[in-house]
């Protein structure tokens, strides 16, 4: 079975830091799909990177970048100049398809990071 | 376009009695999934439906089901309410307009239930 482990359980950085969220996942399929989701105060889940597992390109978007490593399971997630309006529970996620049905995806969480930014 | 839409966003019901919830989904998009999120469980899946057909469901008792209409919106329905069932109830749509689609889930702001 999946699953998605987060060993950060609470972050607090102050303003302007960088800071890097774990992810670690287990999986048998060979394909798959990994996330991270963004959830404010408000409950919102907001999608925010997605990488299939043939692609171990690392990007970055914007003060958001990725290190994705097969060799490892590992999918962590990196904000550079935090802000206070990044302070929220991070979520990493493993997509892969039910194999109950065709075309369905399950997305499997981790517990979540909550990520405080002091200013 | 519209994100996902969810109401009621809050609820509070007692023990024994039964729930209905209601999630829109982003225009054009076929696939709807419930997920509920607790302090102790986390997040997990409860059910999926396509093209009004549950096409997979996750580990919850009967007490927990699902519809969909054939215009995509989707409701869940708790029956016989426990304190247990107080809980963030999130629905995700995701659609197969272009590359990756349909496996990206897009979430609605949630339904907060609590049973007293």
């Amino acid at each position: 079975a999946q699953k998605v482990t987060q060993a950060q359980t609470e972050i607090s950085v102050v303003e302007k830091e960088d800071v890097t969220l774990d992810c670690v996942y287990e999986t048998r399929d060979t394909t798959y799909y990994l996330f991270w989701y963004k959830q404010p105060p408000s409950g919102e889940l907001v999608f925010l990177i997605r990488r299939n597992s043939f692609d171990e390109q690392n990007e970055i978007s914007g003060r958001y970048s990725w290190n994705f490593q097969k060799s490892t399971s590992s999918f962590n997630f990196t904000i550079t100049a935090s802000q206070v309006v990044d302070s929220a529970v991070y979520f990493c996620a493993l997509s892969e398809l039910a194999y109950s049905g065709a075309g369905s995806y399950q997305l499997t969480f981790g517990k979540g990071t909550k990520l405080s930014v002091i200013p | 376009k519209a994100g996902v839409t969810q109401t009621p966003r809050y609820l509070i019901k007692t023990r024994g009695q039964q729930v209905t919830l209601s999630c829109s989904p982003i225009s054009g998009h076929r696939s709807v999934s419930w997920y509920q999120q607790t302090p102790g469980q986390g997040l997990q899946f409860l059910f999926e439906y396509f093209s009004e057909t549950q096409r997979n469901k996750g580990n919850f008792p009967g007490r927990f089901s699902g519809r969909q209409f054939s215009n995509s919106r989707s409701e869940m329905n708790v029956s016989t309410l426990e304190l247990g069932d107080s809980a963030l109830y999130l629905c995700a749509s995701s659609g197969t307009s272009g590359p990756h689609e349909e496996e990206t889930q897009y979430f609605g702001p949630g339904t907060r239930l609590l049973v007293l």
